[in-house]
């Protein structure tokens, strides 16, 4: 069975501190890894995406690392604030399937 | 907004009773999917559709059966709901945009079921 497998499963970190969460995946045939944030009571709702042929992208205060060969993906979060605390979700798509499989979370708190 | 509906939003019933939730979509994707999220498990997907009449299981598909017989509307039916199948579930849709594609599925508020 494919999987998605996320760490940490929750942080703290103080307003301005740089959290950083990490996802590893088991088959190499993956199109899409996108990083998805959900506020409570809500539905997840997309933050960034990167495609396998990239190393890293950045969009705004929210970077994605890629490492193929070690089949790893993170998400960073530069100078974070309390508006941040949510969890977040990472995320792949198997090559020409959009079934997307998701990893278990990580509940992100920001003090202030 | 994605112009995704699901209902009924809150549902309690008991052990053995048919449930069937609704999703609704405005915005003519071709790809629907119904998630279940749990504490220490994430979103896992139950179902998916990629065309009318079109569907395939995901990772908890036993005990869920689902069909989709128009674009906007995608159902899911717990036949005999069990204590196990209390959760939120998430319908979302996606659409394909070739190289436009950036991989973003759009979610609905949730549907929470609790079964007594």
């Amino acid at each position: 069975q494919q999987q998605v497998k996320q760490s940490p499963q929750s942080l703290i970190v103080q307003k301005g501190g740089i959290p950083i969460i990490n996802c590893a995946y088991e088959n190499t045939a993956f199109d899409y890894f996108p990083w998805y944030q959900q506020f409570p009571g809500k539905g997840p709702a997309l933050l960034i995406a990167i495609r396998p042929d990239v190393s890293e992208k950045k969009e705004g205060r929210f970077t994605i690392s890629f490492n193929k060969s070690a089949k790893q993906f993170s998400l960073h979060i530069m100078d974070s604030q309390p508006g941040d605390s949510a969890t977040y979700f990472c995320a792949a798509s198997p090559s020409g399937t959009y079934k997307y499989i998701f990893g278990t979370g990580t509940r992100l708190k920001v003090l202030a | 907004d994605a112009g995704i509906t699901q209902s009924p939003r809150h549902k309690v019933t008991e052990t053995g009773t048919p449930v069937t939730l609704r999703c609704h979509q405005t915005e003519n994707h071709r790809y629907m999917y119904w998630y279940r999220q749990d504490p220490g498990h994430g979103l896992r997907l139950i179902h998916y559709s990629y065309g009318v009449k079109d569907t395939d299981k995901g990772e908890v598909s036993d005990g869920y059966s689902v069909s989709r017989s128009k674009t906007e509307d995608f159902l899911l039916t717990l036949e005999s709901a069990t204590s196990s199948q209390t959760s939120v579930y998430f319908c979302a849709t996606h659409s394909t945009s070739g190289r436009l594609d950036t991989g973003e599925l759009f979610f609905g508020e949730g549907s929470r079921l609790t079964v007594l």
